[in-house]
């Protein structure tokens, strides 16, 4: 079975562009979440999806953005790109929405997203 | 404070050696735990889920104690392949609203020759 894929793998940008980053879950889950992971530091949490709802926001400005679509298949939106912004995006599918007993998130492989 | 705290290291071991790694989180109603493993410039990979109980698979086990908010993984006979980031994550979810995991800064481990 295919695991988390997400594309592209690598891209490059200048400041000020927009993003779109894509991600397809494993297959059978619904629950899709966005991490952003700077060089040196562990992965912080952007936003989770659930069913096409929004189901959770980490500390992000606005210009970070994100769907989920009916075959649970997600995008990552980022405008106006600031330097700060490099970094390995990754996107986690799980089976279940949380709580007690919940499955743990698989993760992909990233895209890794360098502004200039 | 960060919500989870890790020593970053790196823990420089030869093989053979046991190793263990501790962490800390702040909420106490955090709900679901885990140890994942990050290989350099790849995703982070589910090593094994955290209960009260403790857990054992293999040459790992963790440890949990809700009581002091502290978290442990245990890696005994340690191999060089063993070598990697060891990221301590508490997933925040509260009765199924929300899945957010919180990781620690990681802990890298390299197993010398």
């Amino acid at each position: 079975d295919a695991g988390v894929t997400q594309s592209p793998t690598h891209l490059i940008k200048t400041r000020g562009q927009h993003v779109t980053l894509r991600c397809s879950p494993i297959s059978g889950h619904k629950s899709v979440s966005w991490y952003q992971q700077v060089l040196g530091q562990g992965p912080q949490f952007i936003f989770q999806y659930y069913e096409k709802e929004e189901r959770g926001r980490g500390n992000f400005p606005d210009r970070f953005s994100a769907r989920q679509f009916p075959n649970y298949s997600s995008e990552l939106n980022v405008n106006a790109l600031l330097l700060g912004d490099s970094a390995l995006y990754l996107c986690a599918s799980s089976s279940t929405t949380g709580g007690i007993g919940n499955q743990p998130q698989h993760f992909g492989d990233g895209t890794r997203l360098s502004i200039l | 404070r960060k919500e989870v705290e890790q020593d970053p290291g790196p823990f420089n071991v030869p093989e053979g050696a046991t190793v263990a790694f501790n962490c800390t989180y702040s909420n106490s109603a955090s709900q679901s735990f885990f140890w994942y493993r990050q290989d350099c410039r790849k995703e982070p990979k589910l090593l094994m889920s955290v209960y009260s109980s403790g857990n054992e698979d293999g040459r790992f086990t963790a440890q949990l104690n809700r009581a002091s908010q502290y978290i442990s993984l245990l890696i005994r006979d340690s191999k060089l392949s063993d070598s990697a980031t060891y990221l301590c994550v508490v997933n925040k979810g509260y009765g199924g609203a929300t899945n957010k995991l919180i990781f620690g800064t990681g802990t890298l481990l390299a197993v010398q020759p």
